[in-house]
């Protein structure tokens, strides 16, 4: 089982702040994704990130991967309103099943 | 371009009366999966087909039920849905066992009066 938590649950900032939450997880990785939730609404994939790799960007998001740590970060810089969301991650361990996360919760505050 | 589609959005049936939501893809991708999610939980997965190929999750209960006709379409059936099934069900696809991005619907919300 690929079953990990992330932290903090629950994560509330002003705008123009930087977000950071975390994944951790207890076995060994393939790749871990990073997804974001909005309130009612389906996943959407953010960022892959392999186990080979340490840091990768896309826009405003930064994600860090430390294999030695069982652990991986998403940042967003300068966050917005816009970016209250739920925000998973799902660590895929050599099967196509990745398993989620219970997600950190985000309210960026206008 | 909508690229997984569920419908409806929003299901509201009684306790006990069966109940299909369904999911069609544009992508031609070879796996789909349904999941189940609560509120403020992780996704659940029930089941995942890879082509017509499918497999269960083992606490997935008998009430679920999938079908795939097509590539294209697969349908969640609950047969006698109680009040612990209210809930978001997600339908994702995924090009492949090699691939590694899944591509989420926009859910369907369950109620269960």
């Amino acid at each position: 089982s690929q079953q990990g938590e992330e932290d903090p649950q629950a994560l509330s900032i002003q705008e123009g702040e930087n977000a950071t939450m975390n994944c951790s997880y207890k076995t060994s990785i393939n790749n871990l994704q990073w997804y974001r939730q909005n309130s009612g609404r389906g996943l959407v994939h953010l960022i892959l990130i392999r186990s080979n790799e340490r840091e990768k960007h896309s826009g405003r998001l930064r994600v860090t991967l430390d294999t030695s740590k069982k652990s991986s970060s998403l940042l967003i810089t300068a966050s917005r309103a816009a970016d209250t969301a739920s925000y998973f991650c799902a660590r895929s361990g050599g099967s196509y099943i990745p398993t989620f996360g219970r997600g950190t919760s985000l309210i960026v505050h206008p | 371009d909508a690229m997984v589609i569920q419908n409806p959005r929003y299901q509201v049936t009684q306790f006990g009366k069966p109940v299909t939501l369904s999911c069609s893809q544009t992508l031609n991708h070879n796996v789909m999966y349904w999941y189940q999610q609560k509120s403020s939980q992780a996704p659940k997965l029930l089941f995942h087909y890879y082509d017509k190929d499918f497999n269960n999750e083992a606490d997935t209960p008998d009430n679920f039920q999938s079908r795939r006709p097509n590539t294209s379409f697969c349908f969640l059936d609950i047969r006698s849905p109680g009040l612990g099934d209210a809930a978001m069900y997600l339908c994702a696809t995924r090009r492949d066992t090699i691939s590694d991005t899944q591509y989420f619907g926009p859910g369907t919300r369950l109620t269960v009066l």
